[in-house]
Formats: structure tokens, C-alpha cells, sequence
């Protein structure tokens, strides 16, 4: 099963308008941390965002937000205000505390296009 | 600052070569981690050090033998590849293992195998 799922292969969003990109998650670790990075077309995985499982708020960084609803459990990315230079692959990844392994386990990722 | 850096950039190798891959961080981060990513899909793990001990091999073929002669320093040594090795490899570092620790990425190497 998966662990991570993205459902979203491909968007686009108009430059300067919001867009959310979906991720759900399935695990019984009480303890785990959410993470969300971007891919330019360069290669280089870019940290965004850090969501933990016993975070009473949603993370916040500049213009990026996690919709943090742990019963459903998904862990959606918002960017506001979006830019060209937004266009990327983003992944979801999350890494549970019982196995204290370090492993980050990844969605399979959504290509964003801005359009100008 | 929390910059992971790998040389090179990009290497093209025979399959009967030897070459190394290198990856350096001066966080004071005790755990690195080796990546294989294909086109178009997720990051795939390799291996994880901690402590400069090796901590996990996802079962990967033994062409592939990762070094970690310090704790800024991690090397992946190959010999022998296939040409299906052929991927961007992904170094990355983060404080410790704990679920909470934000692993850092470098800048990848684009591997060629001819």
C-alpha cells in the first residue's frame, strides 16, 4: 500500500493565483513528520516545509502552508501568490518515529506549471 | 547555512570504469543519506549513515559501496555499473535520524553509464 499518494501528476496555475497540492498519507506511528520539497528542472531537492504529527497548528513559511488535518490524514501544500520560477515537481514525503531510521518515504510527486 | 555540496556535477563512465562520487556538509550533521533518483519519479534511498556508521543498505547491489571517512564527508564509490545505473544521485544530511530532523540535499550528480 501506498504510503504517500499524490494525486495530482500535473498542474497549472495562473501566476500571482493560489493553488493547493494534494497529499494523503497512511501510517500507524503516532509520531511522524511531514515534509514537502521542490524539484527544479536543475535536480537540486529543495526543503519547503515541515509539518509534525503532534503540531496543534499548520506549518507556515513565507508562501508556503500545510493544511495540516491529521484525522483525514492529509497534508496539503498552499502556495499564495504564485511565481514563475514555482514551476517544479513537488514531493510529499513523510518519516515515522517507531523506526527511527531516518528513511524519508516520498509520494510520487505533481509537476507545477506557472503560467505567465 | 544549510548547504550540502557534491562533485561532480555530471560524470559519463563506462561500465568497466571505477569513479567515486563525493558529497560534503559543514552543518555538524550526524547522518547522511545516498539517493537514486530516475526521471520523473520520487527519490529512491540507498543508504543511511549515522554516526559515520552505515545504519542502512537498502539492498543495493554491491557495485555501489559507500564510504563515510568523517562526519562531513560521504563518498559512493562505483565499479562495474549497468547502463540502468544511470540516474541522478542525491547525497542529503540531517542532524540526527529522528522523524522530526529535516534532511538538506545537495545539488545532485547526473550519472551517465555507457
Amino acid at each position: 500500500a501506498q504510503k504517500i499518494t499524490q494525486t495530482q501528476p500535473g498542474m497549472f496555475v495562473q501566476e500571482k493565483e493560489a493553488v493547493t497540492l494534494d497529499c494523503t498519507y497512511d501510517t500507524s506511528d503516532p509520531s511522524y513528520g511531514l515534509f514537502w520539497y521542490k524539484q527544479p528542472s536543475s535536480g537540486e531537492m529543495i526543503f519547503l516545509i515541515y509539518q509534525g504529527s503532534y503540531d496543534q497548528q499548520n506549518a507556515t513559511e513565507g508562501r508556503y502552508s500545510l493544511n495540516f488535518q491529521k484525522a483525514r490524514k492529509s497534508a496539503n501544500l498552499v502556495i499564495s501568490a504564485s511565481q514563475l520560477g514555482d514551476s517544479a515537481m513537488y514531493f510529499c514525503a513523510m518519516r515515522e518515529g517507531l523506526s527511527n531510521t531516518g528513511k524519508l518515504i516520498f509520494g510520487q510527486g505533481t509537476t507545477l506549471q506557472v503560467k505567465p | 547555512d544549510t548547504e550540502v555540496t557534491q562533485t561532480p556535477k555530471h560524470l559519463v563512465m563506462g561500465m568497466t570504469n571505477k569513479k567515486s562520487l563525493k558529497c560534503e556538509q559543514h552543518m555538524g550533521h550526524r547522518a547522511m543519506y545516498w539517493y537514486k533518483q530516475k526521471a520523473k519519479k520520487p527519490p529512491e534511498l540507498m543508504f543511511v549513515y549515522s554516526y559515520e556508521k552505515l545504519s542502512i543498505n537498502e539492498s543495493v547491489p554491491s557495485r555501489f559501496s559507500p564510504e563515510c571517512p568523517n562526519s562531513s564527508l560521504l563518498n559512493l564509490h562505483l565499479h562495474a555499473l549497468q547502463p540502468e545505473d544511470s540516474a541522478l544521485y542525491l547525497c542529503a544530511s540531517s542532524q540526527v535520524v529522528t522523524y522530526t530532523d529535516t534532511q538538506y540535499f545537495g545539488p545532485g550528480t547526473r550519472l551517465t553509464v555507457l
